[in-house]
């Protein structure tokens, strides 16, 4: 069964609101997870890693004031997209590591996002 | 910079055999994973090799040569449902993934 559960599968929202989105780890407990985005037709585009009771880590270009990450439980990190444009319409998918080096990541099943 | 290839777009027939490549120039190898993406969906995850050789799991098989920097994903007896992206993704000396653009297989019967 799914190890990684992520809600909601799909929101519509108007320009300008925020939407957050959850990713929760079931049955076990997630020091770190990973917030993806994937535009239609492209590959997997990480943009930032949550870290337990720390701030999360964002890679080159994702503004941290307009994805704001918060991983405040072994079980729980959260993404906020804040004031949503257009363009912020994609596919949100967040992941979580389970066990060592050799462990694959297990996906949640994303979230569709479109800004109206 | 650290690189991933990987055909866009295969087709292939019901029942057949298709072979999807994988290369890679990385900042160190710590492991490569097929993960299989259906449209709409998130990946899931099928197959890793972190040493040479052939990883066979039922009708899918990865092979890995690290000295060439080579993967390949294999899919046997392949079904309608076979129809997805493949994603290639390698793990660096920092153990982040690095993810190639992925193949589209599109069967047809």
């Amino acid at each position: 069964g799914a190890v990684v559960s992520q809600h909601p599968s799909w929101v519509i929202c108007k320009s300008g609101t925020s939407v957050k989105i959850e990713c929760r780890s079931l049955d076990f407990q997630a020091t770190t997870m990973f917030w993806y985005r994937q535009f239609p037709k492209q590959s997997l585009m990480l943009m930032a890693t949550s870290n337990e009771g720390s701030k999360a880590t964002y890679e080159q270009g994702v503004e941290k004031d307009k994805f704001l990450i918060n991983h405040a439980s072994l079980t729980l990190s959260t993404l906020t997209v804040t004031s949503a444009h257009p363009e912020d319409s994609s596919f949100y998918i967040c992941s979580a590591l389970i066990g060592g080096e050799g462990s694959p990541l297990h996906f949640g099943n994303g979230t569709r996002l479109t800004v109206t | 910079g650290q690189n991933i290839d990987q055909p866009t777009e295969m087709t292939a027939t019901e029942g057949a055999i298709v072979q999807i490549n994988c290369t890679y120039q990385t900042s160190g190898f710590n492991g490569l994973f097929w993960y299989q993406q259906h449209a709409g969906e998130a990946p899931t995850f099928l197959s890793y090799n972190v040493l040479d050789g052939l990883e066979e799991k039922g009708r899918f098989s990865s092979f890995l040569s690290r000295s060439k920097g080579y993967s390949y994903l294999l899919l046997k007896e392949l079904q309608m449902k076979d129809s997805a992206s493949y994603l290639c993704a390698v793990r660096d000396s920092n153990y982040q993934l690095i993810w190639g653009a992925g193949t589209k297989l599109i069967i047809k019967p």
